[in-house]
C-alpha cells in the first residue's frame, strides 16, 4: 500500500493562475480531507468528502473548489491562485476519524 | 465545538530532562484526543491517541499523555529528551463519531539542547 499519496510535493504560482492538488489513497478509505498548514494557525479544514460525488465545506473553503468522482482520488483545485494561498497543504484519508492518514504535503508558493 | 488550547507555542529543554507541552481541549461531546508530531518539512505522524479507554495512553518514542477530564486537558510527557525529539508537536481533538474532522491546536515548536 501506497497510503495517501500527493502531487506535487512543491509549486510555485503567479497571482491568478490556477492549479489542482493531487491527493489519492489506496485503503479504500471513505473519507477524505483537505487541510491547509500556516505558521501559528495549525492545520485548518478546508473541504472534506464522505463519499465518491459528496463533498462538504470545513473551516476555510473560500478559493478553493473539490470533486469526489472516484474514492481514491480527491482533488483540490485553485482557480485563480492568491499570495494568501501560500500554504502548505496536506490530504487525510480515513475510515474513522480517530484514525487519519495524512500525506506527505504539498508546498505552494504564490507570487 | 471542539477546539484544543496549546499552551505553549514553544518549549526548550535539555537533552535527558523531562518534556511536558500542554494541551486543553474543548468538547460538546466526547472528545477523542491525539498528539501529532510534526518533524521539519515531513508530514504527520501519530504519536498517540485517546478514545475513551484507559486515561494514561502510551504512545510511540517514549511518550505518554493522560487525560484528566476534570481539567478538561491531555498534557504530553516523555521522561528523558532525546535530540530526535525536536519537532512541532499538534493537539488534536475530534468527536467520537460521523465524518467528522480533525481540530488541531496551533502547535509548540520542541527544541532540544545537546
Amino acid at each position: 500500500n501506497a497510503g495517501v499519496t500527493q502531487t506535487p510535493k512543491f509549486q510555485v504560482l503567479k497571482t491568478g493562475q490556477s492549479m489542482t492538488l493531487q491527493c489519492a489513497q489506496d485503503m479504500n478509505h471513505e473519507y477524505m480531507s483537505w487541510y491547509r498548514q500556516d505558521p501559528g494557525m495549525g492545520l485548518r479544514l478546508i473541504h472534506y468528502s464522505v463519499g465518491a460525488g459528496i463533498t462538504d465545506q470545513g473551516e476555510v473553503p473560500n478559493g478553493y473548489n473539490v470533486s469526489r468522482s472516484t474514492t481514491e482520488d480527491f482533488p483540490l483545485r485553485l482557480l485563480s491562485a492568491a499570495p494568501s494561498q501560500t500554504s502548505v497543504y496536506f490530504c487525510a484519508s480515513y475510515v474513522d476519524p480517530r484514525t487519519q492518514y495524512f500525506g506527505p504535503g504539498t508546498r505552494l508558493l504564490v507570487l | 465545538a471542539q477546539s484544543v488550547t496549546q499552551l505553549d507555542s514553544h518549549v526548550s529543554v535539555s537533552e535527558g530532562t523531562p518534556v511536558l507541552l500542554r494541551c486543553n481541549y474543548s468538547s460538546s461531546y466526547s472528545p477523542s484526543l491525539f498528539w501529532y508530531v510534526q518533524h521539519p518539512n515531513k508530514g504527520l505522524q501519530l504519536l498517540l491517541k485517546y478514545t475513551s479507554a484507559a486515561t494514561l495512553v502510551k504512545g510511540i518514542n517514549g511518550f505518554e499523555a493522560e487525560f484528566k477530564k476534570s481539567e478538561t486537558s491531555f498534557h504530553l510527557t516523555k521522561p528523558s529528551a532525546h535530540m530526535s525529539d525536536a519537532a512541532e508537536y499538534f493537539c488534536v481533538v475530534t468527536i467520537q463519531t460521523g465524518a467528522n474532522n480533525l481540530f488541531f491546536g496551533t502547535g509548540t515548536r520542541l527544541t532540544v539542547i545537546p
